[in-house]
């Protein structure tokens, strides 16, 4: 089946120490979203892809950034984890175009220690 | 603001209708949408509609959009236990982005 996967599911990393979440889809949709979503909150958008064009939120941190090196795989960097980036964070792909449907992953969950 | 609006819990009983209500920020959205998100999941589209439209049914769900107050509201026909879960409604702005509001959070008792 077609799908959206994130991996790890679970990660945890202490303070200050970068981390990694990747996203790959089989959808060969060309926009890839990430969203944060903190508990009992809305998903927040920090970026997306249009194709290869980068496209941030304008307070998305510095700290977060992101590499797409071909169509089926997005990377979310957190280059100095605190504790306020422990989270849940989402992947989700679309296809341009009416009715801009969004196909999300599962999700990694973010702790830092 | 930016903030999309639910309540945030709602209750109701197995064989009842829900509605889920929304208020949304943008006037110009051109599509609005319903997503479900089940424990430990990411969320699964439910349903949308297009901006020019008041109403759309799609089996046991029905969208509402009201656009001169920018309200959003699903209803969901016979409530099953397996309908319990948060329900985000989100809107779409310009250049592809997506505004969630915080979720509603279904309870359906037996």
């Amino acid at each position: 089946d077609a799908m959206v996967i994130q991996n790890p599911r679970y990660q945890v990393t202490q303070f200050g120490k970068p981390v990694t979440l990747s996203c790959s889809q089989t959808l060969n949709h060309n926009v890839m979203y990430w969203y944060q979503q903190k508990s009992s909150q809305a998903p927040k958008l920090l970026f997306h892809y249009y194709d290869k064009d980068f496209n941030n939120e304008a307070d998305t941190p510095d700290n977060f950034q992101s590499r797409r090196p071909n169509t089926s795989f997005c990377f979310l960097d957190i280059r100095s984890p605190g504790l306020g980036d422990a989270a849940m964070y989402l992947c989700a792909t679309s296809r341009s175009g009416t009715p801009y449907e969004q196909y999300f992953g599962p999700g990694t969950r973010l702790t830092v220690t | 603001g930016e903030d999309v609006e639910q309540s945030l819990f709602l209750s109701v009983r197995e064989g009842d209708s829900s509605v889920i209500n929304c208020t949304y920020t943008d006037s110009s959205s051109t599509y609005l949408y319903w997503y479900k998100q089940e424990p430990g999941a990411g969320l699964q589209l439910l349903t949308y509609i297009f901006s020019n439209m008041d109403m759309k049914q799609d089996q046991r769900l029905t969208v509402l959009l009201n656009k001169k107050d920018k309200h959003l509201s699903l209803r969901i026909a016979d409530t099953q236990t397996g309908d319990s879960a948060i329900y985000f409604c989100a809107e779409k702005k310009n250049f592809n982005k997506f505004y969630f509001g915080s979720g509603t959070k279904l309870n359906v008792k037996p």
